[in-house]
């Protein structure tokens, strides 16, 4: 079955530090996510993704935050000078974009954990 | 307006029981209904989910109960099996590519 890869599974990085999440989203999907999940709390959602722009983004994905699609493939997200706050797992998710409004299917994939120390 | 409401925050269920997980919403404008099973180190993975012209919607043991004009929906799983044990988040989405989720369900069946 298809699935969304992320790499790194887990990164510790110093406060101040800039980090690059990345993902593979699922071949044929068109339309790619962000979100986080602070350990113990709800997934928040961070940004989407279409068409080689942003679609939307919430009041957490400020100037600190970038996401890009480099090559076609990956689908990355870079947190610029990190703080302590940003330790969450990032999810990264996708879908195909097929189907009737409010039938978006996300596949997510496991996550990658980052520690701000 | 943007919430969405779970609970219980965590919950025990016998072998065989009955699993039961509530949400509730404001914004009007929701229109998809998806619910989210998480186990550990693992990212969230769609369930079932319901649109709002349905009142309820069945998939094998899991079942959906959706009340429009309470703004409620709810996760109810027949049978509860140890392998159910997981976060259930319910989430909820108006078409404009992000999903709002609850904050979650701890769910554990006891053997």
């Amino acid at each position: 079955e298809p699935e969304v890869t992320q790499t790194p599974s887990h990164q510790v990085t110093q406060m101040g530090q800039e980090v690059i999440l990345r993902c593979v989203p699922i071949s044929n999907h068109l339309y790619f996510y962000w979100y986080r999940q602070i350990l113990g709390q709800k997934v928040e959602f961070l940004v989407s993704f279409y068409n080689n722009e942003i679609s939307e983004k919430s009041e957490i994905f400020d100037d600190q935050f970038s996401v890009e699609r480099p090559d076609g493939s990956n689908f990355t997200l870079k947190i610029r000078s990190t703080k302590l706050e940003d330790s969450a797992m990032y999810f990264c998710a996708s879908d195909e974009g097929q189907g009737f409004s409010g039938a978006n299917v996300l596949t997510f994939g496991a996550g990658s954990r980052l520690t701000v120390l | 307006q943007q919430q969405v409401k779970q609970s219980p925050q965590s919950l025990i269920v016998q072998k065989g029981g009955i699993s039961i997980i509530n949400c509730a919403y404001e914004n009007t404008a929701f229109d998809y209904f998806p619910w989210y099973q998480q186990f550990p180190g693992k990212g969230p993975a769609l369930l079932i989910a319901i649109r709002p012209d349905v009142s309820e919607k069945k998939e094998g043991r899991f079942t959906i109960s959706f009340n429009k004009s309470a703004k409620q929906f709810s996760l109810h799983i027949m049978d509860s099996q140890p392998g159910d044990s997981a976060t259930y988040f319910c989430a909820a989405e108006t078409g404009t590519y992000k999903y709002i989720f609850g904050t979650g369900t701890r769910l554990k069946v006891l053997a």
